[in-house]
This record gives C-alpha cells, sequence and structure tokens, in this order.
C-alpha cells in the first residue's frame, strides 16, 4: 500500500528564518510527486510536480527536490504570506480502474511570524 | 481560464437528510474526483469520474454517490447525512492522464447537525 508521511506536522518561523519540509514516501514505480498549498478554508493549490529522482523544481522562495524515498520543500526567508498548510501527494505507477489516484500526506501547517 | 468552480460553498443540513453538491471542471478537463477533507483524517478520497464513467471509488459507504454529466460537470450525493459527514467536501479537475496534479475548487463546507 502506498504511503506518504509528513514532517513536521506543525512548524513555526520567524520572518526570514529559513527551513524545510520532508515528505517521505513508500510507492511503487513513482509516476509523480506533488506539492500543494492550501489556505485555510479553502482548496489545495498546485505548486509542483517532481517527477524522477534528483530533480528539483523553483517558485519564488519555494523549491522542492526528490530523492528515491523523499522530497523536501526548502523555504527561503519566509514571509508571513508564506504561511499555509502544505500538502505532498504521489502518484504510484500501479493502474486502479485506469487511471492514477494520488496518496496524500497530512500535510505540515506553516506559520510564519513577522 | 476559470478555474474549478463547486457550488454551493457552505450548507448545514440536519442529520438523517441527503445533499447534492455540485462541481464544474476546467474547460477540456474530462477527470473529476472528489475528496473529503476532516482535521482528523486529511484528505481522503472518495471516487473520481472521466467522460462519465465511474472510473475509481474510496471506501466510503453507499450513502455516498456522484455522477458525470456530459459535460463534464458532476454532482456528489449524501444520502442519509451523519454527524461525521461534516467536512469540507472538494473538488479536483484533471486531465486524467498520470504525472499531471490536480486543481481543485475552493469546497463545499458541509456541516451535520
Amino acid at each position: 500500500e502506498d504511503q506518504v508521511t509528513q514532517s513536521p506536522e506543525a512548524l513555526r518561523l520567524q520572518e526570514g528564518e529559513s527551513s524545510s519540509l520532508n515528505c517521505s514516501y513508500t510507492v511503487s514505480g513513482l509516476r509523480g510527486l506533488f506539492w500543494y498549498r492550501q489556505d485555510p478554508g479553502k482548496g489545495p493549490e498546485f505548486l509542483f510536480t517532481l517527477y524522477s529522482a534528483g530533480e528539483e523544481k523553483e517558485k519564488e522562495r519555494l523549491k522542492a527536490t526528490l530523492t528515491k524515498k523523499e522530497s523536501f520543500l526548502h523555504i527561503t526567508a519566509p514571509k508571513p504570506e508564506d504561511s499555509a498548510t502544505y500538502l505532498c501527494a504521489v502518484q504510484a505507477g500501479k493502474k486502479s480502474g485506469g487511471s492514477y489516484i494520488p496518496t496524500f500526506g497530512r500535510g505540515t501547517s506553516l506559520i510564519v511570524h513577522p | 481560464k476559470a478555474g474549478v468552480t463547486q457550488t454551493p460553498r457552505y450548507l448545514i443540513k440536519t442529520r438523517g437528510q441527503q445533499v447534492t453538491l455540485s462541481c464544474s471542471p476546467i474547460s477540456g478537463h474530462r477527470s473529476v474526483s472528489w475528496y473529503q477533507q476532516t482535521p482528523g483524517q486529511g484528505l481522503q478520497f472518495l471516487f473520481e469520474y472521466f467522460s462519465e464513467t465511474q472510473r475509481n471509488k474510496g471506501n466510503f459507504p453507499g450513502r455516498f454517490s456522484g455522477r458525470q454529466f456530459s459535460n463534464s460537470r458532476s454532482e456528489m450525493n449524501v444520502s442519509t447525512l451523519e454527524l461525521g459527514d461534516s467536512a469540507l467536501y472538494l473538488c479536483a479537475s484533471s486531465s486524467g492522464a498520470p504525472g499531471y496534479g490536480y486543481t481543485f475548487g475552493s469546497g463545499t463546507r458541509l456541516t451535520v447537525v
């Protein structure tokens, strides 16, 4: 069974204090690893897709990296507006009913204090 | 480019009633997936529809059902509501191909009293 574990569950940072969020996974045949950002009361917003170990993607203060067993979301010099829950999801190679249903982690709740 | 539209945004229902939620995906997307999100369980997959056919179903009781229309719009229905059905229900639109992420709607916040 595919498993996705995110850590830490919650993270408090001071503005400008860089840190990393972790997403470790166990799947057979990774098709894609996704990062989403979710603000309270809203749906998740797509950030990145990573497909293979060694791949990196960047967007503003966020950088996502991927290894064979985990992904990191690095946040450089965060601002209060980066406060949100960050979700990781993996899409495995096995097909079920002709589709590839992603498995989501429980998320990391990030609060950045000014 | 219009995003994913879910209606209504908020609902308050009484235990035992039924409810229908609606989702309009991004134009051209043929896959619509539904998720239930609660603080205790996170995002849990309900079902996926692709070209009007249910392609996959999660581990939810038969009280949860859905359908998709020829224009890709989708509805989900929950009958005989229970207090535990209170949650944020999210619709996710995609092309249906592997390796592509979802575009989520803002969700419907259902409260069962």
